[in-house]
This record gives structure tokens, C-alpha cells and sequence, in this order.
């Protein structure tokens, strides 16, 4: 059963803190992203990364930082620095050679800091 | 700056007629445009794509057009279903990477 997983579900922080969003896939593709999502708007691209040990900034990366030490791993940080952090955050990947780009996406996880 | 438009309103429309979605960008010079549908509380999942040197897709009853002088794509589903309603978003990129630039979405409601 081949996918994106991405866990969990639903966190909850206290301000402050940093928290680590997983994201995990077995479909051995080379790109993965995270996004984040607010009500009522697009994704927007927090970081990318092609290949693994190697990233780059989205729009919007400032207070959040990432890892990409095995090919089937990209977990999220978001650090104190985020001055909004919750919001509900997408990952995603993309084989390399797609013909279409398609990116696939995991169910997402929704994080809620009060 | 780079802008997508999206509508922003809901769109209502009655089983079995078509749906067309509009999807307008500005400052931005795409390689391809693809469109993706949103369920709430899940994962966007890809669509359709369509390149910037074809001007009509179809899959099934989706159909997409691509008028890069107009910078506009259409998104139409024909015959529609209570089960086609969803947030259709659309998703602009480039040859150089896989990074896209995502619309806010178009919220869809097919009524019986």
C-alpha cells in the first residue's frame, strides 16, 4: 500500500514551543514539499527539496526549517519563530521524470497552537 | 508580483449540467497549468495538466483549455454529479523544477 503518510492528524502546542510535522512515503520519489494552508486560500510552498540532503526555501520559510536525510523522509519543523503557525500543512512528492508533475499528497496535518 | 485568480465564490450549479472554472494568472509565464481537486480536510489530488503549447485536454468529463495570450485556463465538468462537489484548485509551473504556484481554489456545489 504504497502513499504519503503524514502524522498525526491533528497536534496542539502551546506557544513557544517547536513541533516536528512527520512525513514519510514509500512511492520512491525524489521531491517531496511541505504547504501550508489557511481558510479560504491557495498552498503556499514553505520548502522543497529535489534530492536528498539537499532543500530550498518556499515562499514563506522564515520560522520553520527541514531535514532531508533519507530519501523517504522530509519532517517539518516549526520553530517559536513562527509567528503564525497554526494552520493546516500539507506534504507532498513528485517522482523524478514525471511527465505530468503530478504531486502527490498526503492527508495532511493540521496544527493548532494556542 | 506573481498573482493566480481564482473565483471567489462558491459555485452552485443543478445535477447534470456543466461547471466551468475559471483560473486567471498575471506576471507569470508557465510552462504548464494543472488543476487539482480538494475534499475538505484532505489532500489536494492531481487532475489534469495541460501544457502551454496545447490549448484543450480532456479526461473523461473534464475538459481544460489553456489561452496563454488571455493567461486564463478553463476547467469544465460536464454532466456533473452531487459527487463531483469540491474545491478545485488550479497549480502553474515551470520546465525547471516542480515547484507550483497554487489558486486559492473555486469551491463547488452540485446540487441534485
Amino acid at each position: 500500500d504504497g502513499g504519503i503518510t503524514q502524522s498525526p492528524k491533528y497536534l496542539f502546542r502551546k506557544e513557544g514551543q517547536n513541533v516536528t510535522l512527520s512525513c514519510e512515503q514509500n512511492l520512491n520519489h525524489d521531491a517531496m514539499y511541505w504547504y501550508r494552508q489557511d481558510p479560504g486560500q491557495g498552498l503556499r510552498l514553505i520548502y522543497y527539496s529535489q534530492i536528498v540532503n539537499d532543500f530550498q526555501k518556499g515562499d514563506i520559510a522564515e520560522g520553520y526549517s527541514v531535514s532531508r536525510e533519507k530519501k523517504e523522509s522530509f519532517p517539518l519543523t516549526v520553530t517559536s519563530a513562527q509567528k503564525n503557525p497554526t494552520a493546516f500543512y500539507l506534504c507532498a512528492s513528485t517522482p523524478t521524470g514525471s511527465l505530468t508533475y503530478e504531486q502527490y499528497f498526503g492527508p495532511g496535518t493540521r496544527l493548532t497552537v494556542t | 508580483s506573481q498573482k493566480i485568480e481564482q473565483n471567489s465564490e462558491a459555485l452552485n450549479i443543478q445535477e447534470g449540467k456543466t461547471a466551468t472554472l475559471t483560473c486567471n494568472y498575471t506576471n507569470y509565464s508557465p510552462a504548464y497549468l494543472q488543476w487539482y481537486r480538494q475534499d475538505p480536510g484532505r489532500g489536494p489530488v492531481f487532475l489534469l495538466l495541460i501544457r502551454e503549447n496545447e490549448k484543450e485536454k480532456r479526461k473523461e468529463r473534464l475538459k481544460v483549455t489553456f489561452d496563454t495570450t488571455l493567461k486564463q485556463s478553463l476547467f469544465h465538468i460536464t454532466a456533473s454529479q452531487p459527487a463531483d462537489s469540491a474545491t478545485y484548485l488550479c497549480a502553474l509551473g515551470h520546465d525547471s523544477g516542480y515547484a507550483l504556484n497554487f489558486g486559492k481554489g473555486t469551491s463547488l456545489l452540485v446540487t441534485p
